[in-house]
């Protein structure tokens, strides 16, 4: 049984289109998030949502917005796509109540190329 | 802001022996989280081994523990009996932690490639 799953595992596409990326996780965590990792595998957090609020990372352009249709699923909309957006994007998730260390658990990742 | 340092980008070590992988931190938060991540080839980041700050004992997963030194702000992870599946990225990643219903964002460092030789 996966725990936190992303659609497509790779993704190939022009300079200019809009593409999405699916994260579902079924580990009944109320917290997801979404991580870039780039050509140097550096990890750097873009967002976190839970049914409360959104964080987002001020690094992060505005072409890229997150949208949560549920506590299970949180979905990344990339607008315009740029050569600079190639990258390995993470989905993750974890409980987000209080108490307790509050690890995060990692989908396989979407390898984008923006071509 | 938290930073996260892992000062050496490669190391390798044969089967069976034991190699430690150094990671430090800077941080002005007392209560915290710290973590250690492996990302094989395949690219899954999966969860090695965590470890609460305000707890003095070191975590341990199996061949896997830490060497958590809070004043110096240093979380190094041995590997024991080093395997060839032990060949991945490690990244050390903090965590700080945000209290009632809030959660912290982990901030990772570059990463130690490791290479487990036969």
């Amino acid at each position: 049984d996966t725990a936190v799953s992303q659609t497509p595992k790779y993704l190939v596409t022009q300079m200019g289109n809009d593409k999405s990326i699916k994260c579902e996780q079924n580990l009944g965590h109320d917290t997801m998030y979404w991580y870039k990792q780039d050509s140097k595998k550096f990890l750097k957090i873009m967002f976190s949502y839970n049914n409360k609020e959104l964080i987002i990372n001020e690094t992060v352009p505005n072409r890229f917005s997150p949208k949560s249709p549920d506590k299970a699923h949180l979905n990344l909309h990339i607008n315009s796509l740029e050569l600079g957006d190639s990258a390995v994007y993470f989905c993750a998730s974890s409980r987000g109540t209080s108490g307790g260390i509050k690890t995060q658990y990692f989908g396989p990742g979407t390898r984008l190329l923006v071509l | 802001a938290q930073t996260v340092t892992q000062s050496q980008p490669e190391m390798s070590v044969q089967e069976a022996e034991t190699v430690t992988l150094s990671c430090t931190y800077d941080t002005s938060e007392s209560n915290y989280y710290l973590f250690w991540y492996k990302q094989p080839p395949s690219r899954q980041m999966i969860l090695v081994i965590r470890q609460e700050a305000y707890k003095q004992q070191n975590a341990t997963e199996n061949r896997f523990s830490v060497n958590f030194q809070k004043a110096a702000k240093s979380f190094s992870l041995k590997i024991s009996d080093s395997q060839l599946g032990d060949t991945a990225m490690y990244f050390c990643a903090f965590m700080k932690h945000v209290g009632g219903g809030s959660q912290g964002n982990l901030i990772f460092g570059k990463g130690t490639k490791l290479s487990v030789k036969p």
